[in-house]
C-alpha cells in the first residue's frame, strides 16, 4: 500500500515537553515538507528537505527541529520553546520533476 | 512576496447549482498553481496543476482554469460529497515551497 504515513493522528502534550511527529513515505519522492495548519489561515511551511541529510527553514521554524537520515523517513520535533504548538501537522512529499505536492492524514496536536 | 487570495471564503450550494471558486494571484515567474481538496481532520487531496494561463483540466464535476492573474475552479451540478475545504496553492520563481491560499469552504446541501 503506498503512500505516506503519520503518526500518531492525535497527540497529547504537557507545557515543556518534547514530542515527536513521525512521517514515512513509500512513495520514492526526494523532497518532504512539514506544514501547520490553524484555522483561518493557510498552510505555513515549517521545514522542508530535498535530499536525504539536508533540510532547510520554512517560513516559521523557531521552536520545531527536524532530521533526514532516511530517505523514507522526515521526523519532526515540537520543542518546549515552541510557545503555541496546538494546531494540525501535515507532512508532505514531492517527487521527480515535479512541484507537485502530496499530503498525508495529519497529526493534531494538542497543548494540556 | 508572493500573494495568493481565495474567495469566497465560504459557499453554500444546492444540489444541483454550478458555481465557481476563485483564486488570484501575485507572483514573479508563475512555474504551477495548485488545487487542493481537504475534508475535515484529513490531509489535503491532490485535485489539479496548472502551469500556462489558457490551460484548463477537468475531473468529474470538477473544472480548473487559470489567467494571467487567477485560477477559478468550477463545480458543475455539484453533490453534497463535495462539501469541503478548496485550497489554492502556488510556486514561482526559483522557489522551493508553495505559498497557500485560506480555502473556501464549501456546503452543498439537498
Amino acid at each position: 500500500d503506498g503512500g505516506i504515513t503519520q503518526s500518531p493522528k492525535y497527540l497529547f502534550r504537557k507545557e515543556g515537553q518534547n514530542v515527536t511527529l513521525s512521517c514515512e513515505q513509500n512513495l520514492n519522492h526526494d523532497a518532504m515538507y512539514w506544514y501547520r495548519q490553524d484555522p483561518g489561515q493557510g498552510l505555513r511551511l515549517i521545514y522542508y528537505s530535498q535530499i536525504v541529510n539536508d533540510f532547510q527553514k520554512g517560513d516559521i521554524a523557531e521552536g520545531y527541529s527536524v532530521s533526514r537520515e532516511k530517505k523514507e523517513s522526515f521526523p519532526l520535533t515540537v520543542t518546549s520553546a515552541q510557545k503555541n504548538p496546538t494546531a494540525f501537522y501535515l507532512c508532505a512529499t514531492a517527487g521527480g520533476y515535479t512541484d507537485t505536492q502530496y499530503f498525508g492524514p495529519g497529526t493534531r496536536l494538542t497543548v494540556l | 512576496e508572493d500573494q495568493v487570495t481565495q474567495s469566497p471564503e465560504a459557499l453554500r450550494l444546492q444540489e444541483g447549482e454550478s458555481s465557481s471558486l476563485n483564486c488570484s494571484y501575485t507572483v514573479s515567474g508563475l512555474r504551477g498553481l495548485f488545487w487542493y481538496r481537504q475534508d475535515p481532520g484529513k490531509g489535503p487531496e491532490f485535485l489539479f496543476t496548472l502551469y500556462s494561463a489558457g490551460e484548463e483540466k477537468e475531473k468529474e464535476r470538477l473544472k480548473a482554469t487559470l489567467t494571467k492573474k487567477e485560477s477559478f475552479l468550477h463545480i458543475t451540478a455539484p453533490k453534497p460529497e463535495d462539501s469541503a475545504t478548496y485550497l489554492c496553492a502556488l510556486v514561482a520563481g526559483t522557489a522551493s515551497k508553495l505559498t497557500f491560499g485560506t480555502g473556501t469552504r464549501l456546503q452543498v446541501t439537498l
